[in-house]
């Protein structure tokens, strides 16, 4: 079974600080990988995505995500944080089925 | 930018009566999905439905639910009998193909379903 974890509850950055978030899967062939964000009060927007080709995936509003095969890991970073950048982050994995598995989410502060 | 909308944004409902929540997927999508976050935790997979029936459904996805495409626009997850733990934020994706395939699901804003 795909399981997603993200070993982060709640992040705290500056604003204008780098930013990572962490992403751990497991799966048993190469998954299809996710990151949304989460508002407070809306719903879930794509950020990015991963199926295949290169490891390094660009996404909107600045954010990039790495996939790295040998660490299971698919983390999300950005160079530099905006206020406005204060959400709910979920990593998910897909693939092996319709529905995607989510991890639990990570609340992204940002400290003025 | 086709977004996927849901109606009513909070539906409020007595505890064993039913309840149908809506969503128009992109309209040129084939496959659709509900899935349900119970406050302070993950989303979860409730069904994923093509050409007309269910493709693929959770444990979560008991007899209490069901799902219909009434008409060429609309999908509905109904509960039938409805419980205090089914309050939560259900949310409805589409997507131009499978999720096997290589095109991602996009999501609505969700209906918050409070249950008295």
């Amino acid at each position: 079974a795909q399981s997603v974890t993200q070993p982060d509850i709640h992040i705290t950055v500056s604003e204008g600080a780098s930013l990572e978030l962490r992403c751990n899967y497991s799966y048993g062939a190469t998954p299809y990988l996710f990151w949304y964000v989460q508002s407070p009060g809306q719903g879930l927007q794509l950020l990015l995505k991963y199926f295949s080709g290169d490891t390094l995936v660009q996404g909107i509003k600045g954010f990039e995500a790495e996939f790295k095969r040998s660490q299971s890991s698919f983390n999300l970073r950005k160079p530099s944080v905006h206020w406005s950048d204060a959400a709910e982050y979920f990593c998910a994995v897909g693939g092996g089925a319709d529905g995607l598995t989510f991890g639990k989410g990570t609340h992204l502060i940002i400290q003025p | 930018e086709p977004e996927v909308t849901q109606t009513p944004s909070h539906q409020v409902t007595q505890m064993g009566q039913e309840v149908i929540l809506r969503c128009v997927p992109i309209s040129n999508h084939l496959y659709f999905y509900w899935y349900r976050q119970i406050l302070g935790q993950k989303v979860e997979f409730l069904v994923s439905f093509y050409n007309n029936e269910i493709s693929e459904k959770s444990e979560i996805f008991d007899d209490q639910f069901s799902v219909e495409r009434p008409d060429g626009s609309n999908f509905t997850l109904k509960i039938r009998s409805t419980k205090l733990e089914d309050s939560a934020m259900y949310f409805c994706a589409s997507s131009e193909q499978g999720a096997r395939s290589n095109q991602p699901q996009h999501f609505g804003d969700g209906t918050r379903l409070s249950i008295l």
